[in-house]
């Protein structure tokens, strides 16, 4: 089965803080995606990648850039953490079209 | 613009019963359609899935049924058990979407199932 690791899964953080959130995968997924999960927004896509060292804008980039250098592990980084970006992350990987594999997630609050 | 609806935030069912959660789309270019489970504090699971080019897709207790010409998909699961509580959430993708992009899901906002017991 495909593992897709977040390394946190619960983070406090102050505002104005810069902020890392790593994620692995360990199938060799080309794909991996980061969204957020807010009541009543359901997920929303901030940024996706299809190889290393490539990566798009989702719907909600503003405030949040990634990295990807090497093909398992996408990061995606809050360069200035805010309050308004407290939120469930949820990094994910694919192979071509196929299903996401999600991983736990992380809640983070910032302060 | 939301192209994946779900228009029912929360649905109960009795324990044994049938439940319908359905889906809206607009695009007319999605052809693969999922359905994701997701249980508090955990990422969502894969549960079902349907191409374009059919109507239905069964796998244990759960159908996946998809009206195309009405842009709309349901997924019923039958029985119904508590352990099915959660979120469900609908994905769409296209594969007329160039590059990247045709590997993007697009998610609907979920529907909260509660199975009373």
């Amino acid at each position: 089965d495909v593992k897709v690791t977040q390394s946190s899964r619960y983070l406090v953080k102050r505002t104005g803080e810069k902020v890392f959130l790593e994620c692995v995968q360990d199938m060799d997924h080309e794909n991996m995606f980061w969204y957020r999960q807010d009541p009543g927004l359901g997920l929303r896509l901030i940024y996706f990648s299809y190889d290393v060292k490539m990566k798009e804008k989702g719907d909600i980039p503003e405030g949040y850039s990634v990295s990807r250098e090497k093909k398992e592990r996408f990061s995606l980084i809050l360069e200035s953490a805010s309050t308004n970006q407290t939120s469930m992350y949820l990094c994910a990987s694919s192979l071509g079209r196929s299903g996401y594999t999600f991983g736990s997630g992380t809640r983070l609050t910032v302060v | 613009d939301q192209q994946v609806k779900q228009n029912s935030p929360s649905l109960s069912v009795q324990e044994g019963r049938i439940s319908i959660l359905n889906c809206d789309y607009t695009n007319s270019m999605f052809d693969y359609f999922l359905w994701y489970k997701k249980y508090p504090a955990e990422g969502p699971t894969f549960l079902i899935s349907i191409s374009s080019i059919k109507d239905k897709n069964e796998d244990g207790r759960f159908t996946v049924f998809l009206n195309k010409s009405a842009k709309h998909l349901s997924l019923h699961i039958v029985p119904s058990q508590p352990g099915d509580s959660a979120v469900y959430f609908c994905a769409a993708s296209s594969y007329a979407y160039s590059g990247a992009g045709s590997y993007q899901l697009t998610f609907g906002k979920g529907t909260k199932l509660s199975v009373i017991p």
